[in-house]
């Protein structure tokens, strides 16, 4: 069955601190692997996507994200938290094209001054 | 400008009652989707539909229905809202191309009682 987990129900870190936050997946044939970023009482913006080619992929606001194949593994990371990152991240995973994309349970990020 | 327009924003209903929350995009995007979002269970898929006129059910579809009459509208009925269908529902699409992300809209939060 196809299914996203994201470990890391809540994290905090200090502002300034980096930031690496989980996703691993499920999923039978070749992932295409994005995350989501929700700020409160918003919608859902695209961070980044993976589709194929350089497993490191970058994104806005200074976002990066590494696919392995070998761990089933779609990890965010930012070098340099801001306090704006206080978010939640969602992590989703599904085939090309118009299919539907299933997505983990999010991670709630809270950024300490 | 270009997107998902979800009405309304936020919806308190009575047990019992009808109540269809709408969903218009300006992208042309065949494929179109309903999630709810509930805490510690991220976004479930609620129904889908990859072109107008055709609908599929997803992975939380009991208790609403959804229509497909041309491209660009997506209603979700809840035909007699219960408790448990307090949530926020976000409408997304997602366009053809195969390597295309979901777009969502700002979500509407409805609260049954």
């Amino acid at each position: 069955a196809q299914s996203v987990t994201q470990p890391d129900i809540h994290i905090t870190v200090s502002e300034g601190a980096s930031l690496e936050l989980r996703c691993n997946y499920s999923y039978g044939a070749t992932p295409y692997l994005f995350w989501y970023v929700q700020s409160p009482g918003q919608g859902l913006q695209l961070l980044l996507k993976y589709f194929s080619g350089d497993t490191l992929v970058q994104g806005i606001k200074g976002f990066e994200a590494e696919f392995k194949r070998s761990q089933s593994s779609f990890n965010l990371r930012k070098p340099s938290v801001h306090w704006s990152d206080a978010a939640e991240y969602f992590c989703a995973v599904g085939p090309g094209g118009y299919n539907k994309l299933i997505f983990g349970a999010g991670t709630r990020l809270a950024v300490h001054p | 400008i270009a997107g998902i327009t979800q009405a309304p924003t936020s919806q308190i209903l009575a047990a019992g009652r009808r109540m269809t929350l709408r969903c218009t995009q300006d992208m042309r995007h065949n494929a179109m989707y309903w999630y709810r979002q509930d805490l510690g269970l991220g976004l479930r898929l609620i129904h889908y539909s990859n072109t107008a006129g055709t609908t599929g059910k997803g992975e939380v579809p009991d208790g609403y229905s959804v229509s497909r009459a041309n491209t660009d509208d997506f209603p979700l009925t809840l035909a007699s809202a219960v408790p448990s269908q307090t949530s926020v529902y976000f409408c997304a699409s997602r366009g053809d191309g195969l390597n295309t992300e979901a777009f969502f809209g700002q979500g509407t939060r409805l609260t049954v009682v």
